[in-house]
């Protein structure tokens, strides 16, 4: 059974950098139908696609935040990290990571935890 | 990227059929037929309940449908029951290989 963790501070000041890792097991993080996502949710609103990678090391953006985001992939530990640079309150928001087995739709999803942006 | 558009709200007696509609352009849900659903309740990570426009992933129920015009795609839920109360969700491919989701519809049982 696959299954996601997300992990990282609850809590971040304004102009700082977000980071987030997603531990993945029950699947391997080297596999090459899957595409490793991270989506954020803020409170009472919809969903924000952030982007994803795939194993082999090719990723693709929210061209919103593009400029903002970068995700990478730690094989070792069968992890995947979210790093997001200059947030603002706009920011806060529960970040999911999730897998996308490569058909267009999140068949997994991370229980999803909150990040807030505030001094 | 702009969200694709979803009425806020919906509402519908149990047993009667209610439709969700998700409005983008010929850039994202009219350009292709990557076009998902997902249902999520409260304080709980979406569950994809439609994908490719129209295909229910085993263990869905069939009272759940979806089909799309031009840049319109809509979400049909049959037989409405009291568990079917949750937030939905629809999500899209882009030409700029990226995706993007509705702004998400609360679906009310009277």
């Amino acid at each position: 059974q696959v299954q996601l963790q997300e992990s990282g501070p609850g809590l971040v000041k304004p102009s700082q950098t977000l980071s987030l890792t997603c531990t993945v097991s029950g699947a391997s993080i080297n596999s090459e139908s899957d595409h490793w996502t991270w989506i954020r949710q803020p409170a009472g609103k919809g969903l924000e696609w952030i982007g994803r990678i795939h194993s082999a090391g090719s990723t693709s953006y929210n061209p919103s935040l593009k400029s903002r985001v970068t995700i990478s992939v730690d094989t070792s530990g069968n992890q995947f990290s979210l790093t997001l640079s200059s947030v603002t309150a706009a920011d806060t928001a529960v970040y999911f990571c999730a897998r996308d087995g490569g058909l267009g739709y999140i068949e997994y999803w991370g229980r999803g935890t909150l990040v807030t942006v505030s001094s | 990227q702009s969200a694709l558009t979803q009425p806020a709200s919906v509402s519908g007696s149990p047993g009667q059929s209610i439709t969700i509609s998700c409005t983008g352009t010929s850039s994202d849900v009219g350009g292709y037929n990557f076009v998902s659903w997902y249902q999520q309740h409260p304080g709980k990570a979406p569950k994809v309940i439609i994908f490719d426009v129209e295909k229910r992933p085993s263990g869905v129920s069939n009272r759940f449908s979806g089909s799309k015009s031009d840049n319109t795609a809509s979400l049909t839920i049959s037989g409405l029951q009291a568990e079917d109360e949750a937030d939905y969700h629809c999500s899209s491919f882009t030409r700029s290989n990226s995706f993007v989701f509705g702004g998400g519809t609360k679906v009310t049982v009277l």
